[in-house]
């Protein structure tokens, strides 16, 4: 079956500029989750939406960033004015939910440049 | 606070030989899991292998096991007859026995298998 998807695949902004990362789950996955990945870095978590609410936000890094998931499947991420520093990798991995399935499936990432 | 240390950026191992990438982790929580990702040079993450702190063998996936010394806090990596395909970074990460399941990184390790 499909894996987790992401789009686009490498995305290049400007400074200020508005940016939107889309993720598609595995099917049947209730848990989604957001990671950024810096260069030479391990991931770090930024958000966890189990269905379709945001059940833990603790690793978004400011109010620029926020990240929904209106039908509890597709999820974006949105960044407001990027900063040069919110260049990365962002990863997005999906678990099938509930206790005692522990094991997170990542998608391929978005790679955000900013100039 | 959960924090999970890679201290080896970098290792060698030869082709067909056994290697163990160190990993320790530090929490507070009774109940933790403990996995291992690789992520080759094309990004994505790909998993590898979990423990759970109460499980009480060490968990074994084909060529790779997991030593898990639980008063030592840590949780090694070990693959056997290392192969040329196993060139990557690893990436070892601890989830809180909450319902989150949010994944801590370390800092990874470069493995390079030398023919």
């Amino acid at each position: 079956g499909a894996g987790v998807s992401q789009t686009p695949s490498n995305k290049v902004t400007e400074k200020g500029k508005y940016v939107e990362l889309r993720c598609d789950p595995i099917s049947g996955h209730t848990a989604l989750y957001w990671y950024r990945q810096s260069l030479g870095q391990g991931p770090e978590f930024l958000i966890y939406f189990q269905g379709t609410g945001a059940a833990d936000d603790s690793g978004l890094p400011n109010d620029r960033f926020f990240a929904v998931r209106p039908e509890g499947s597709v999820s974006t991420l949105k960044i407001q004015r990027t900063e040069r520093g919110d260049s990365a990798v962002y990863l997005c991995a999906s678990r099938i939910g509930g206790s005692g399935d522990n094991e997170q499936f990542f998608g391929p990432g978005t790679r955000l440049t900013v100039l | 606070a959960q924090k999970i240390t890679q201290t080896q950026p970098g290792m060698f191992v030869q082709e067909k030989e056994a290697v163990t990438l160190d990993c320790t982790y530090d929490t507070s929580d009774p109940s933790y899991g403990l996995f291992w990702y690789k992520q080759p040079s094309s990004g994505e993450m790909i998993f590898l292998i979990y423990q759970g702190s109460y499980d009480q063998q060490n968990a074994t996936e084909g060529r790779y096991s997991l030593n898990f010394q639980k008063a030592r806090k840590s949780a090694n990596l070990v693959i056997s007859a290392s192969q040329l395909g196993d060139s990557a970074m690893y990436f070892c990460a601890m989830s809180r026995g909450d319902s989150s399941y949010k994944l801590i990184f370390g800092s990874g390790t470069r493995l390079l298998v030398r023919p």
